[in-house]
C-alpha cells in the first residue's frame, strides 16, 4: 500500500481556487513534490518544497507544508479548465525513489 | 528529442509471453528510473540505475522482472512469463545525477496489456 494519501476527486468552477490535500507518513522526507498528469502525457513536475520550509509560492501555485501533521497541500488560484488533470503528491527521503500518492482528479467546470 | 522517450507506446501481449520495454533518457542524464502505474493508482518505483549499474532494484515485484542499461544510456525493462496482473503503464524517468535534489523527468510511458 501507499504511504502517501490523497482524496480521489475534486470539482471546482473556473475562476475559483482549488486546494488539493495530501498526507504522508515519513517525517524524514527531504523534498515533497506535486506532479500533474494529463491524459496521454507524462508526469509533469509542477512544484516542490524542501522539508525545512512551510510555504512556497510560484505564480498561481501555493504549497503549504505542515510537518507536525505530515500534511501537504497545493492551492491553485484562479483555476482554469486547462488545470483539469490528475495531481500527485510525492515524497523522497531515502535513496532516490519517489513515493507517490494515489492521485487527485481535478475537474474544472466552465 | 529533448525529452525522455519510450517505445512502444502500447504493447498488447498474451499471458505467458516475454516483453521488452525501451527507455531513451535525456542525453547526459546518468540516473534512470522505472516506475509502474496501475489503473487508478500512483506510480510505484521499480528500479533505479546510476550509470550502467542497478543502484536500487528493491521495487521489482519478482524475478520475472529484469532491467538492463548496458552502456549507461538506453535501458530495457524485460518481463518474462507475463501475467494479467502485469498490465499497467510503465514509466521511465531520468535525472542529471540522481539524488533528491535532481528533478526526475518522465517519459510518456508504455501501456502494457496482457490478455
Amino acid at each position: 500500500g501507499e504511504d502517501v494519501e490523497q482524496s480521489l476527486f475534486l470539482s471546482v468552477r473556473e475562476g475559483d481556487s482549488s486546494v488539493i490535500n495530501c498526507t504522508y507518513t515519513d517525517s524524514s522526507s527531504t523534498y515533497l513534490y506535486w506532479y500533474k498528469q494529463e491524459p496521454g502525457a507524462g508526469l509533469q513536475l509542477l512544484t516542490y518544497i524542501f522539508s525545512n520550509m512551510d510555504m512556497k509560492q510560484d505564480q498561481r501555485l501555493t504549497v503549504l507544508l505542515n510537518k507536525k501533521d505530515k500534511h501537504l497541500s497545493l492551492r491553485i488560484a484562479d483555476t482554469q479548465t486547462g488545470d483539469s488533470a490528475i495531481y500527485f503528491c510525492a515524497e523522497i527521503f531515502a535513496g532516490n525513489m519517489l513515493t507517490f500518492g494515489g492521485g487527485t482528479r481535478l475537474m474544472v467546470k466552465p | 528529442g529533448a525529452g525522455v522517450s519510450q517505445t512502444p507506446s502500447n504493447k498488447v501481449t498474451e499471458k505467458g509471453k516475454y516483453v521488452e520495454l525501451r527507455c531513451d533518457p535525456i542525453s547526459g542524464h546518468t540516473a534512470l528510473y522505472w516506475y509502474r502505474q496501475s489503473l487508478g493508482q500512483g506510480p510505484e518505483f521499480l528500479i533505479y540505475f546510476q550509470g550502467t549499474g542497478a543502484a536500487d532494484d528493491s521495487g521489482l515485484p519478482n524475478d520475472r522482472f529484469f532491467a538492463v542499461r548496458p552502456e549507461g544510456s538506453v535501458s530495457t525493462l524485460k518481463i518474462q512469463r507475463t501475467e494479467r496482473g502485469d498490465s499497467a503503464v510503465y514509466l521511465c524517468a531520468s535525472s542529471f545525477t540522481g539524488g533528491w535534489d535532481n528533478e526526475q523527468f518522465f517519459g510518456p510511458g508504455t501501456r502494457l496489456t496482457v490478455l
